[in-house]
């Protein structure tokens, strides 16, 4: 089975825009998490999407939103975009939810000027 | 604050010798997991432990858990060069209904060849 996959894999971005990523499961998964990577706060939980609903969302300000495709594809949107939101987004996938082994994509370096 | 915190954050071996690294964590959970990263790529799966399971082998990963001390402990024998890597530890705990799965800061391994 082809992994985990997230695009675009580097994106530079100017304070105040907003940016989408998209984060492609593991055929046949159904849950999709995101999380952001950072050296100051480690690995955070963005939240979970499963069937096209948000199951878990972490404690992130609304700026950050999700969706969920009918093929379970993922994509995360951030808005008003501010210098501490540069980090390495992780998309991970798993069977059935996030309690169980998940598969992480290569990640996508945001950094916002 | 972190769920789980790993313990040491840095640890240099030589190829050959074991590595221990703990993860202490502060509610209680569902199960603890393993993951590996290479540097700025995603995260591996190495290892699930549940809740009432005390100790877990594979290869040459050896995962302890001690429920009544929230801790757990990660041993990886015979070491190489290839398991320089962050070593993180992520637990489920469930808060009001959702669920946040939270990873630690990690241990970053370097294994001298």
């Amino acid at each position: 089975k082809a992994g985990v996959t997230q695009t675009p894999r580097y994106l530079i971005k100017t304070r105040g825009q907003q940016v989408t990523l998209s984060c492609s499961p593991i055929s046949g998964h159904r849950s999709v998490s995101w999380y952001q990577q950072t050296p100051g706060q480690g690995l955070q939980f963005l939240f979970e999407y499963f069937s096209e609903t948000q199951r878990n969302k972490g404690n992130f300000p609304g700026r950050f939103s999700g969706r969920q495709f009918s093929n379970s594809r993922s994509e995360m949107n951030v808005s008003t975009l501010e210098l501490g939101d540069s980090a390495l987004y992780l998309c991970a996938s798993s069977s059935q939810n996030s309690y169980n082994e998940q598969f992480f994509g290569p990640g996508t370096r945001l950094t916002v000027l | 604050s972190q769920q789980g915190e790993e313990d040491p954050q840095a640890l240099s071996i030589q190829e050959g010798e074991n590595a221990t690294m703990n993860c202490s964590y502060k509610t209680s959970i569902n199960n603890l997991q393993w993951y590996r990263q290479n540097s700025g790529r995603g995260l591996v799966h190495l290892i699930l432990i549940r809740s009432n399971e005390r100790e877990k082998h594979s290869g040459r990963l050896r995962v302890t858990l001690d429920t009544s001390k929230k801790s757990s402990s990660l041993l990886i024998t015979a070491s190489r060069a290839a398991d320089t890597a962050s070593y993180f530890c992520a637990t489920a705990s469930s808060t009001g209904g959702s669920y946040i799965p939270t990873f630690g800061r990690g241990t970053s391994l370097i294994v001298h060849p």
